[in-house]
């Protein structure tokens, strides 16, 4: 089974209409991360949390919010998706060393807003 | 501000070639570390290498390895005995050591032919 799951893997949806993305994790770490995918930019991070307790906004946060229910779910919701939301979103975990824990994916989450 | 820049949003090569991706980077953190990920057409994010700033090492893995100039603020990536399937987008990042926040390149296009 996958260490980091996402649901759904696609999604159509109509503009205004609110929507979660859910992230799993088996592998035990306190932090996790939620990025967009956009073509010709690369992935830009929307927010990490640290722990179920402590969350933060990142570079594209405007839209968006999320919720850290337990250690190994942390959840993206957009509460009136826009067209310009279509993208690839992907959810990522480490552990608390950055030096020296890597950043694992999720299989991402394609979202299109019509 | 940490910033990642690929210059080259395509590239191919012939199998069993060698061929080198660019990446240069700028960042006012002291600690920090830049990776190379892959992705190939199931958009799944495969890391590919890791390099920590403060070593002077270039880090290798198997085909795949590093030019790292840290004064010149510059990553490449090569790759040796290319492969078919190496055929996929191959992204820079930087990783901050404190927050462990990693900021992408816009990502180039490796196409191997046989």
């Amino acid at each position: 089974d996958a260490d980091v799951t996402q649901t759904p893997r696609n999604r159509i949806t109509k503009t205004g209409k609110r929507i979660m993305l859910e992230c799993s994790q088996t592998k035990g770490h306190d932090r996790m991360y939620w990025y967009r995918q956009d073509p010709g930019l690369g992935l830009r991070l929307i927010y990490y949390s640290f722990d179920v307790k402590d969350i933060n906004k990142g570079e594209i946060s405007d839209g968006y919010s999320v919720s850290r229910q337990a250690q190994a779910k942390f959840s993206l919701s957009l509460e009136s998706a826009i067209p310009n939301q279509t993208a690839l979103y992907f959810c990522a975990t480490s552990g608390n060393r950055p030096l020296t824990d890597t950043q694992y994916f999720g299989p991402g989450t394609r979202l299109t807003v019509l | 501000a940490q910033t990642v820049t690929q210059s080259q949003p395509e590239m191919s090569v012939q199998e069993a070639e060698t061929v080198t991706l660019s990446c240069t980077y700028d960042t006012s953190e002291n600690n920090y570390y830049l990776f190379w990920y892959k992705q190939p057409p199931s958009r799944q994010m495969i890391l590919v290498i890791r390099q920590e700033a403060y070593k002077q090492q270039n880090a290798t893995e198997n085909r795949f390895s590093v030019n790292f100039q840290k004064a010149a603020k510059s990553f490449s990536l090569k790759i040796s005995d290319s492969q078919l399937g190496d055929t996929a987008m191959y992204f820079c990042a930087s990783g901050s050591g404190n927050t462990g926040k990693l900021i992408f390149g816009q990502g180039t296009t490796l196409q191997v032919k046989p």
